[in-house]
C-alpha cells in the first residue's frame, strides 16, 4: 500500500533539471508531495486532486495520472535550496490520512 | 499566523517510563494528524482527529498509545511503557476545512529517544 518513489536518490549541478516519480498500487483521491531538510518540519509543495485540481507552489509542477496511479514532480533549474527529501503522500478514497514513500533524497551542487 | 507548534521538540526517557507530547495546530484548522517518521523512513501515519472526535487510528497504534484532543483545539500524544522501538520523530499535522481542506501542515515534531 506504501507508494514507491523513484528514483532513491539524485544528485544535481545547479540549474539542472530533475523528475521524481511516485507510484501507487490502488486507487487514489490525491498525491501530496512534501519536501523534509534535515532535522525539519515537511514543508507542502504541491497537491494534485482526483478530476485534474491541483495547488502549489509557482516554480515547481507536478503530473497526476489518474489511471495508472502514478505522480512525477518536476524540479527545473534546480537552486542549492531545493536540496532535501522529496516525499509523495498519497490519499486513497478521501480517508484523510496519507500514505508516504520512503522518499528521493535531492543533492544539489553548486 | 502561526504553524503548527509541537512540545517539547525533544524527549529523552527510560525505557518502561510514560510521555507525552502536545501539539497545537493553526488556529481555526479543523483536522489534526499525528504521524511517526523514523530515520531514512517517510511519516507513518497513527492517528487524526477532526474537531475533537479521534476518527482514524492506525493499527500501529498500540494499546500503549492514547491520543486525544478536548474541545477540538491542542492534542497530546501519550505513550505508556516506552519501549526503544518508540524512538522516532512524532510529527503532527493540521488541515482547514473548506476550499484547501486537503493540505497537511507539518509541525517540526518531537524527538523522543527511549534508553
Amino acid at each position: 500500500q506504501q507508494p514507491v518513489q523513484s528514483p532513491q536518490a539524485v544528485i544535481l549541478r545547479e540549474g539542472e533539471d530533475a523528475v521524481i516519480n511516485c507510484s501507487s498500487s490502488k486507487a487514489l483521491y490525491s498525491v501530496h508531495w512534501y519536501r523534509q531538510k534535515h532535522g525539519e518540519a515537511p514543508v507542502f509543495l504541491m497537491i494534485l486532486l482526483k478530476g485534474g485540481e491541483q495547488k502549489g507552489h509557482d516554480k515547481i509542477s507536478a503530473s497526476f495520472n489518474e489511471k495508472k496511479q502514478q505522480s512525477s514532480l518536476y524540479l527545473t533549474a534546480s537552486q542549492l535550496s531545493y536540496s532535501g527529501t522529496y516525499f509523495c503522500g498519497t490519499e486513497i478514497e478521501s480517508q484523510g490520512n496519507l500514505i508516504f514513500g520512503k522518499g528521493t533524497k535531492l543533492s544539489v551542487k553548486p | 499566523d502561526t504553524g503548527v507548534s509541537q512540545n517539547p521538540r525533544h524527549k529523552i526517557t527510560k525505557r518502561g517510563q510514560n510521555v507525552t507530547f502536545r501539539c497545537d495546530p493553526i488556529s481555526e484548522h479543523n483536522r489534526l494528524y499525528w504521524y511517526r517518521q523514523t530515520l531514512g523512513q517517510g511519516p507513518e501515519f497513527l492517528t487524526y482527529f477532526q474537531n475533537e472526535a479521534q476518527l482514524e487510528k492506525s493499527r500501529l497504534l498500540s494499546d500503549r498509545f492514547s491520543a486525544e484532543r478536548p474541545k477540538g483545539s491542542f492534542s497530546t500524544l501519550e505513550i505508556q511503557r516506552t519501549e526503544q522501538g518508540d524512538s522516532a520523530m512524532y510529527l503532527c499535522a493540521s488541515s482547514p476545512m473548506g476550499k484547501v481542506r486537503d493540505i497537511q501542515y507539518f509541525g517540526a515534531g518531537t524527538r523522543l529517544s527511549v534508553l
